[in-house]
């Protein structure tokens, strides 16, 4: 069955400006989660949500990050005003309830100039 | 707080040899263990877990990990390196509710002919 997908793969944008992440789980997953990833560390932990609520958003660097999950399905991840600093791999991966298996996806490689 | 620490960001072996990757965590409750292997250009891939029960823990492509409680360790090991088995590993911890998903800073083990 399909994976996790997320769109863009690649995103190159300048400092300010606004980008939307997006990432598709697999079906029935209710549990969804986002990372960063910065060369050579391993994933940091941003949000996830079960369903539709955000269960814990602890990870989101500052009040520029904001993630939603409208439907239980689809999520998007929101960041204002980029800053240099923001450029890193960002994944996402979805499982079946929390504390199960996570498969992960791709990533989105965000390069702000 | 949970913690993950991966001793050796950087492992070379020959083929053919015994492959160990060392993994360390912090935990106030019973964790889930998982390690995850990324190899280069792509996502994250699960190689094992430990969650309750037997612990020895046998994954896919050879990878075993042994629980130790008393340790506080997770370590891999695979008896014969292949070269195909060249990527990055992270260890990661969950509680067992479900949250708190930390990743080790993740070890490149490189295999030499």
């Amino acid at each position: 069955g399909a994976g996790v997908s997320q769109t863009p793969s690649n995103k190159v944008t300048e400092k300010g400006k606004y980008v939307e992440l997006r990432c598709d789980p697999i079906s029935g997953h209710t549990a969804l989660y986002w990372y960063r990833q910065s060369l050579g560390q391993g994933p940091e932990f941003l949000i996830y949500f079960q369903g539709t609520g955000a269960a814990d958003d602890s990870g989101l660097p500052n009040d520029r990050f904001f993630a939603v999950r409208p439907e239980g399905s689809v999520s998007t991840l929101k960041i204002q005003r980029t800053e240099r600093g923001d450029s890193a791999v960002y994944l996402c991966a979805s499982s079946l309830s929390l504390g199960n298996e996570q498969f992960f996806g791709p990533g989105t490689r965000l390069t702000v100039l | 707080a949970q913690s993950v620490t991966q001793l050796g960001s950087h492992v070379s072996v020959s083929e053919g040899a015994l492959v160990l990757l060392r993994c360390n965590y912090s935990s106030s409750v019973p964790p889930y263990l998982f390690w995850y292997v990324q190899y280069p250009n792509q996502g994250l891939q699960l190689l094992l877990k430990y969650t309750t029960g037997a612990t020895l823990v046998k994954g896919i492509n050879g990878f075993e990990a042994e629980f130790k409680k008393s340790e506080t360790s997770f370590h891999l090991t695979k008896p014969s390196a292949h070269m195909s088995d060249a990527a990055e590993y992270f260890c990661a911890v969950i509680d067992n509710y479900g949250q708190n998903f930390v990743f080790g800073p993740g070890t490149r083990l490189s295999v030499l002919p």
